[in-house]
């Protein structure tokens, strides 16, 4: 069974950072691409970054761009996200999502529960 | 490209029959995504590549379409099935993006 825990979430104040992990189990980690994609509360749905099965295609949401970075480790079957100098606007819940394919295009074929970032003062 | 589901709310009754529109303003072929979030949940894959049921969705479930108007069609409904429900294109990657959803609601 796909298993995706996200961890990391918590309340951090402006212009601080933090980091998310994904701890996945259930399937080969390094045959698949891997996605952030987050909800604002009560809200909708919003990606914010993918990266392919061995970290040499990345690509991020415009409203992230040069303030998260997505990275992984395929030892330790992990993925996690860098989030710096947060706004308030990036207060979400964050869903690690898995791809269908090694590469970044395939569908979003299983979720984890998700971690609540909120930024506050 | 820029994915816009109606409606914004559906009120249905169990044993009724859903109807729920995509449309994406240019065309993406046949990949397109369903999504289903219940209240508290995570979202989960419903149907993948416009028709294509998920493992362990049921049949009441089917998707169809191609180009920029597609539909999810969810027979028999059943209170289970109240949740919000998005669309997701991956054809102009990056970026992926969403419908805004549609929230159906069994009574």
């Amino acid at each position: 069974e796909v298993q995706l825990v996200e961890s990391g979430g918590g309340l951090v104040q402006p212009g601080r950072s933090l980091r998310l992990s994904c701890a996945v189990s259930g399937f080969t980690f390094d045959d698949y691409a891997m996605h952030w994609v987050r909800q604002f509360p009560g809200k909708g749905l919003e990606w914010v970054s993918s990266i392919n099965w061995n970290g040499g295609d990345i690509a991020y949401a415009d409203s992230v761009k040069g303030r998260f970075t997505i990275s992984r480790d395929n030892g330790k079957n992990s993925l996690f996200l860098q989030m710096d100098s947060l706004r308030p606007e990036d207060t979400a819940f964050y869903y690690c999502t898995k791809s269908s394919s090694a590469g970044p295009r395939g569908w979003l074929d299983s979720w984890g529960q998700g971690t609540l970032v909120t930024v506050s003062s | 490209i820029v994915l816009t589901q109606s409606p914004a709310t559906l009120s249905l009754s169990p044993g009724e029959s859903a109807t729920l529109s995509c449309r994406a303003s240019q065309g993406i072929g046949p990949y397109l995504t369903w999504h289903q979030q219940k209240p508290g949940q995570a979202p989960r894959l419903l149907i993948y590549d416009a028709s294509n049921r998920a493992t362990g969705i049921p049949a009441r479930f089917s998707g169809s379409g191609s180009g920029t108007d597609f539909t999810l069609t969810i027979t028999s409904l059943e209170p289970e099935d109240s949740a919000v429900y998005y669309c997701q294109q991956r054809t102009n990657w990056p970026p992926i993006t969403f419908g805004q959803g549609t929230r159906l609601e069994i009574k």
